[in-house]
């Protein structure tokens, strides 16, 4: 049964500290890795990563995927408060797109 | 302005009642989808529909019932077979697979909408 398993369940940090999420997965027919941010209401699109080793960068955050050991990780510098949210990880398979339980990320100023 | 809506925002069920949460897109995407998200979870897929007039059980799809009569719309009812129908629903959508291309899978979701049991 395809999983995306996400870690830690949540983090509390200061303003100004850099953070790791992790995303590992085992999806059939795997074909992408997707990262999303949700403040309340709906899924904000970050990234999508399809080849290992490239790193994708937005501002602060960044993400790179690793297809042979099977995961991703989403990272964010310099956090602010407004990077308070729940990061959400998927792995796109043949059919659907499998998402993990979530990291919650609380930024204290 | 491109988008998905849903509606309602909340929606309130009796005991043994059929509720229908709405959701549209403008975005002329073939995929739609809809999940379930319940306090500290992720997403769990209830249904999704890779094409008009045809549709997938996802995870979770007992209790639920679904329609993909047009390309804009993906109504989600939840039956009164659901007996723990409280939750966030959101409904996605994405170009599709069908073409193959990666970018395609990309979903975006709407506003959701909050299911609270009377």
């Amino acid at each position: 049964e395809d999983k995306v398993v996400q870690s830690p369940l949540s983090l509390v940090v200061h303003e100004g500290d850099t953070v790791t999420l992790n995303c590992s997965y085992e999806v059939t027919n795997f074909r992408s890795l997707l990262w999303y941010k949700q403040e309340k209401k709906a899924p904000t699109f970050l990234f999508m990563l399809t080849s290992s080793g490239i790193e994708k960068k937005s501002g602060r955050l960044s993400s790179i995927l690793d297809k042979k050991e099977l995961f991703s990780i989403l990272n964010i510098t310099a956090t602010q408060t407004g990077d308070s949210a729940v990061y959400l990880c998927g792995s796109q398979g043949a059919q659907k797109l499998v998402f993990g339980q979530g990291t919650r990320l609380t930024i204290n100023p | 302005d491109g988008g998905i809506t849903q509606s309602p925002k909340y929606l309130f069920r009796k005991e043994g009642q059929n509720v229908t949460l709405s959701c549209e897109q403008n975005l002329n995407h073939d995929a739609m989808y809809w999940y379930r998200q319940d306090p500290g979870q992720g997403l769990r897929l209830i249904y999704y529909s890779q094409i008009v007039n045809d549709f997938q059980k996802g995870d979770i799809a007992e209790g639920y019932s679904v329609s993909r009569e047009k390309k804009e719309s993906f109504p989600l009812t939840v039956t009164s077979a659901q007996k723990n129908p409280t939750a966030f629903y959101l409904c996605a959508s994405s170009r599709g697979l069908a073409g193959g291309w990666f970018v395609e899978e990309t979903q975006y979701f709407g506003p959701g909408t909050r299911l609270l049991v009377l």
